[in-house]
This record gives structure tokens, C-alpha cells and sequence, in this order.
């Protein structure tokens, strides 16, 4: 098993649905990270997290911490959020070392 | 925000040729830049954590003889592939924290390396 599960795998949207990706984890962290990348393959960091809720335009990040679990929400889904978001986790102990989930990709459809 | 680059963005060479991939923090200093490869339709795995000053660190799995990491200054990383072969085309990616806030790492663009 891995220590990062995403789900799902792959997700077809209509525009301007509401997303929802999910993250879970195994193991004690220090932060996890949400990462968007596109089909050029340049990787974008969309929040860090260790608790609670962050928030960038349309898109929101939350993290429960105690149920190891965190979710990226897209609210109006456009075409161009079209990417794979991937969930990293930076584990407990101080390195920076990041494990990285297999990440979902995300197709929205106009 | 923090611009991390990468040099060249794809590169094609022949088998036995060696080539080097550059990582570049464009405004900020990083103590600790991370090499990283992807294989199609995977996520990305560590290859070594590169140390400013110092050798880098390799994962497990990993050969230091034909991965060569050099991190010459708080700026620039370098990955030297060396006599490549077919297997080693991937998209090769590094990321960077910033010395202040190391935690928050900013990725390059990568670059795609094809070995014929």
C-alpha cells in the first residue's frame, strides 16, 4: 500500500461543476502539498498545508490532520483547470524530502 | 512568486553521450534543491536530495556514478546524466525551498531528456 492514496484516479467534469480530489495518508507528516501539472509537465504548487483550510480563488484546500485525509475542491470548473493534481506529503522528522501520490487526473469538459 | 528554471527543457542525445541538466533558482537562495524523474503516466520519484556545498544524497536504487549532482552555489543545481542510455529518457524535474522557508518547495518545468 502506498503511503499517499488519491482518489479517484481520473475524473471527467462538465464546466462550471463543483471538484472534489481526496488525499490520504499513512504515516505522520509536517505538511502536505497540493500540486497541479500540466500536459507540458511544468509543475505548479497550489497550497501547503498542515492544518486546518487554505484558500486561492477557485480552489480551496483542507486537511484533517487527526484522519489523515485532505481534499482540493475546484468551484466553477473551467476547461483549463485540465491537469493532473497530485498530493505530496513532507514526512514527520524534519527532512524535506516530499512522497508523492499517483495523482488524479482532471478533465473538464466545456 | 519564486521562479525555479531548468535547463535546457528537452534534450535528444545519442547512447553513450553524456548530458547535464541545469536547475536554477532565479530569486531566492536554496540551501537543498531535489532531482526528480518521471516515467509517463507516473508520478514523480526522488533521485537525490542535492546540498549546497556538500555531496548529494541518493535514494535507494539509485546509481551516483551515472547520476552526477553537483550544487556549486545556493543558486544552481546540476544533473549530469552520463553515457545515457534509451532507458534513461524520462522528464527529469527539480524543485527548491527557499533558505528562509525551506518547507515550501517550487518546482521546475522539467526538462525531457530522449536518448536514441
Amino acid at each position: 500500500k502506498n503511503e499517499v492514496e488519491q482518489s479517484p484516479q481520473n475524473l471527467t467534469a462538465q464546466e462550471g461543476e463543483f471538484i472534489t480530489i481526496n488525499c490520504s495518508y499513512s504515516v505522520g507528516i509536517s505538511a502536505l502539498h497540493w500540486l497541479q501539472q500540466h500536459p507540458g509537465g511544468g509543475i505548479v504548487s497550489l497550497f501547503m498545508l498542515s492544518s486546518g483550510k487554505k484558500k486561492h480563488g477557485r480552489l480551496i484546500a483542507t486537511i484533517n490532520i487527526q484522519e489523515k485525509h485532505s481534499s482540493l475542491h475546484i468551484t466553477a470548473s473551467h476547461p483549463r483547470d485540465s491537469a493532473v493534481y497530485i498530493c505530496a506529503v513532507r514526512l514527520q522528522g524534519g527532512s524535506e524530502k516530499l512522497v508523492f501520490g499517483k495523482g488524479t487526473k482532471l478533465t473538464v469538459n466545456p | 512568486g519564486a521562479v525555479v528554471s531548468q535547463h535546457p527543457s528537452w534534450v535528444i542525445c545519442k547512447s553513450g553521450t553524456s548530458v547535464k541538466i541545469e536547475c536554477r533558482s532565479l530569486d531566492f537562495q536554496a540551501t537543498t534543491m531535489f532531482w526528480y524523474r518521471q516515467f509517463p503516466k507516473q508520478s514523480l520519484m526522488l533521485m537525490a536530495t542535492s546540498n549546497e556545498g556538500s555531496k548529494a544524497t541518493y535514494e535507494q536504487g539509485v546509481e551516483k556514478d551515472k547520476f552526477l549532482i553537483n550544487h556549486a552555489s545556493l543558486t544552481l543545481s546540476t544533473l549530469t546524466v552520463t553515457s545515457a542510455h534509451p532507458e534513461d529518457s524520462s522528464f527529469y524535474i527539480c524543485s527548491a525551498g527557499p533558505v528562509l522557508f525551506p518547507s515550501q518547495q517550487y518546482f521546475g518545468p522539467g526538462t525531457r531528456l530522449t536518448v536514441t
